[in-house]
């Protein structure tokens, strides 16, 4: 099935550091939200994008509806140990989601 | 608010066996649940849509007699994966929507057919 092309797949940061990734479609999206997976169990929802050109925040963590409505992005500041997990993005065209590709986060202390 | 349970967490049986999979929604009323598949380090795969009380959807190269779904009421649903075979070995994860709210995930069930 189809895929958010999402980057970086991986990174590696020092704790304390900000992290930004994004989220890119060949389509339009009318919602997009942000999920993060630990191992072993299901995503948990992060933020929820609804306007082209929305910025929401929730703690540390601000996303973006990109106003072109294909693309979103999202940043983590001041990285703590327990912001590692894989980060998805998933665009909504308006029925079923589409997943991006993840980005692994690792976060060294 | 918004939890989503799905039972069991991990299974392991013979292949050939049918193995049934309960996704809940606790504190809302889901209207769609959906069945994901993940494959390790992969993204999630949709497979099927279901409504209360209607037959579900299933995502193209998906074999709805081997993956049985129920949506028996707008808190249940229930993933049958009929005649398991080591191929089916996967994580399967259940989510819920209330309407046009977020989709909300279960924790997942790890199946791993001998």
């Amino acid at each position: 099935g189809q895929q958010l092309n999402q980057s970086p797949q991986s990174m590696f940061i020092q704790e304390g550091e900000d992290v930004s990734m994004n989220c890119t479609s060949s389509s339009i999206f009318n919602t997009w939200l942000w999920y993060k997976q630990d191992p072993g169990e299901g995503p948990v929802l992060l933020i929820a994008l609804y306007k082209a050109g929305e910025l929401t925040s929730n703690g540390r963590l601000t996303a973006q509806f990109g106003i072109t409505r294909k693309d979103s992005f999202l940043n983590i500041s001041a990285s703590i140990p327990s912001d590692v997990g894989i980060y998805f993005c998933a665009g909504q065209p308006p029925d079923k989601y589409i997943f991006g590709t993840g980005t692994r986060l690792k976060v060294l202390a | 608010g918004a939890v989503v349970s799905q039972h069991p967490s991990w299974v392991i049986c013979k292949s050939g066996t049918s193995v049934k999979i309960e996704c809940r929604s606790l504190d809302f009323q889901a209207t769609t649940m959906f069945w994901y598949r993940q494959f390790p380090k992969q993204s999630l795969m949709l497979m099927a849509t279901s409504n209360e009380g209607s037959k579900a959807t299933y995502e193209q190269g998906v074999e709805k007699d081997k993956f049985l779904i129920n949506h028996a009421s707008l808190t249940l649903s229930t993933l049958t994966v009929t005649s398991a075979h080591p191929e089916d070995s996967s994580f399967y994860i259940c989510s819920a929507q209330d309407r046009d709210q977020p989709q909300h995930f279960g924790d997942g069930t790890r199946l791993s057919i001998l």
